[in-house]
């Protein structure tokens, strides 16, 4: 297996453009996590899914961020307008039982 | 809320040093607890995972130990390489699915 693919690995740009993250997770897997990491806070849990439904969102830090899972092999993470503060990397990790987590590369968001 | 605290924030050590690392949790209300490692600019590879109710698990040089009710858990790591050098970090999952992480340990081998 490939493992969980995210994309871009980079993603550079300006303060108030949208910016769209997406993950692949592993097939058959049916959890789907969304992260994002920066020094001052670490790690910290966005968001997630089970069998594509938002089930936890609490994590999310604003309306300017949102995420879809439209099926099981596919899931996105949009910012709009973008803020320089959102500068980060965002991982994305999907489950088969929810505890044991596979984590993609991660993408990293620099906002100018 | 649980909080993860992992103890040093930085170490650095010879070649061949045994070390152990160290993580403490608030909540000892946990389902698992993992040690993963992270390269620089890398993503996150799970090293070993501790169900609630066992004590320790062990892959290769590595062990790591889990003590719920004290809400601790160390990474011991035998006879150091260069190659072991990352960031390691802990995070305990809750009967939620929700992974809370520490902030991790840079560790370096020196050669």
């Amino acid at each position: 297996d490939a493992g969980v693919i995210q994309s871009p690995r980079h993603e550079v740009t300006e303060m108030g453009q949208e910016v769209t993250l997406r993950c692949k997770p592993i097939s058959g897997h049916d959890y789907l996590f969304w992260y994002r990491q920066t020094m001052m806070r670490g790690l910290e849990l966005l968001i997630y899914f089970n069998n594509n439904v938002p089930i936890d969102d609490s994590g999310m830090p604003e309306d300017r961020f949102s995420a879809k899972m439209p099926n099981a092999s596919f899931s996105t993470l949009k910012i709009q307008p973008s803020e320089p503060r959102d500068s980060a990397v965002y991982f994305c990790a999907s489950s088969f039982s929810g505890y044991e987590q596979y984590f993609g590369p991660g993408t990293r968001l620099t906002v100018t | 809320k649980q909080e993860v605290t992992q103890i040093p924030a930085a170490l650095s050590v010879p070649e061949g040093e045994n070390l152990v690392l160290n993580c403490s949790f608030t909540d000892s209300a946990i389902y698992n607890l993992q040690w993963f490692r992270q390269d620089p600019g890398k993503g996150l590879t799970s090293l070993l995972l501790i169900q609630s109710s066992q004590r320790e698990q062990t892959s290769g040089r590595l062990n790591a130990s889990l003590d719920k009710s004290s809400g601790r858990s160390t990474l011991y790591i035998a006879a150091s390489q260069p190659g072991d050098s990352a960031t390691y970090l802990c995070a305990v999952t809750d009967s939620n699915y929700k992974l809370t992480f520490g902030k991790g340990t840079l560790l370096t081998v020196n050669p």
